[in-house]
């Protein structure tokens, strides 16, 4: 069954240093998301991409956060200078185009970022 | 206003007995999606049903079933049989608007916990 990977599982940064997360979606799928869930807190959303473009974004996402998908198959998520509250576990989701199906977001296994 | 209230933040069930895990949701949009997901301690993001707004029928999946109630505003999550593996955080979730490329927002989640 395919599945959206996410590398690597666990990263830990220093205050200031840029970090790339990234993530491989579903290779048919056209929707790409970004969610991170602070630990114990619910899960919230970034920042959605499709068509090589930005579709939405939420508060969260500023100017320290950029999306990138440099090739066919990866769909990166770049921190430019992080911060203690970065820290928290970052998902990466996607999901098909087709209609009349649910809709439904797949999930990566998650990255846990840890800025010390 | 919260879009997702979930306001129990923990369950106990027995094994082999039935639960409900609530979720309410608030939005103006005629046509949503909504959603539960299964977060275990591993972290990742596990897909369990999706009922969509316009469906006429409760959605199901093997043990899990969804007691959507429109005019309410409510999408139970009801888990039959419980087993030891269903402990878990469980999330709900929303999509607003009919084209599905809008991101998810979720509820704060609800710890399940199955005793023996």
């Amino acid at each position: 069954e395919p599945e959206v990977t996410q590398t690597p599982s666990h990263q830990v940064t220093q205050m200031g240093q840029e970090v790339i997360l990234r993530c491989v979606p579903i290779s048919n799928h056209l929707y790409f998301y970004w969610y991170r869930q602070i630990l114990g807190q619910k899960v919230e959303f970034l920042v959605s991409f499709y068509n090589n473009e930005i579709s939405e974004k939420s508060e969260i996402f500023d100017d320290q956060f950029s999306v990138e998908r440099p090739d066919g198959s990866n769909f990166t998520l770049k921190i430019r200078s992080t911060k203690l509250e970065d820290s928290a576990m970052y998902f990466c989701a996607s999901r098909s185009s087709g209609r009349g199906d649910s809709y439904e977001q797949y999930f990566g296994p998650g990255t846990r970022l840890t800025v010390t | 206003a919260q879009k997702i209230t979930q306001t129990q933040p923990g369950m106990f069930v027995q094994e082999k007995e039935a639960v409900t895990l609530d979720c309410t949701y608030d939005t103006s949009d005629p046509s949503y999606g909504l959603f539960w997901y299964k977060q275990p301690s591993s972290g990742e993001m596990i897909f369990l049903i999706y009922q969509g707004s316009y469906d006429q029928q409760n959605a199901t999946e093997g043990r899990y079933s969804l007691n959507f109630q429109k005019a309410r505003k409510s999408a139970n999550l009801v888990i039959s049989a419980s087993q030891l593996g269903d402990s878990a955080m469980y999330f709900c979730a929303m999509r607003e608007g009919g084209t599905g490329r809008r991101a998810l927002t979720f509820g704060s989640g609800t710890r399940l916990q199955v005793q023996p």
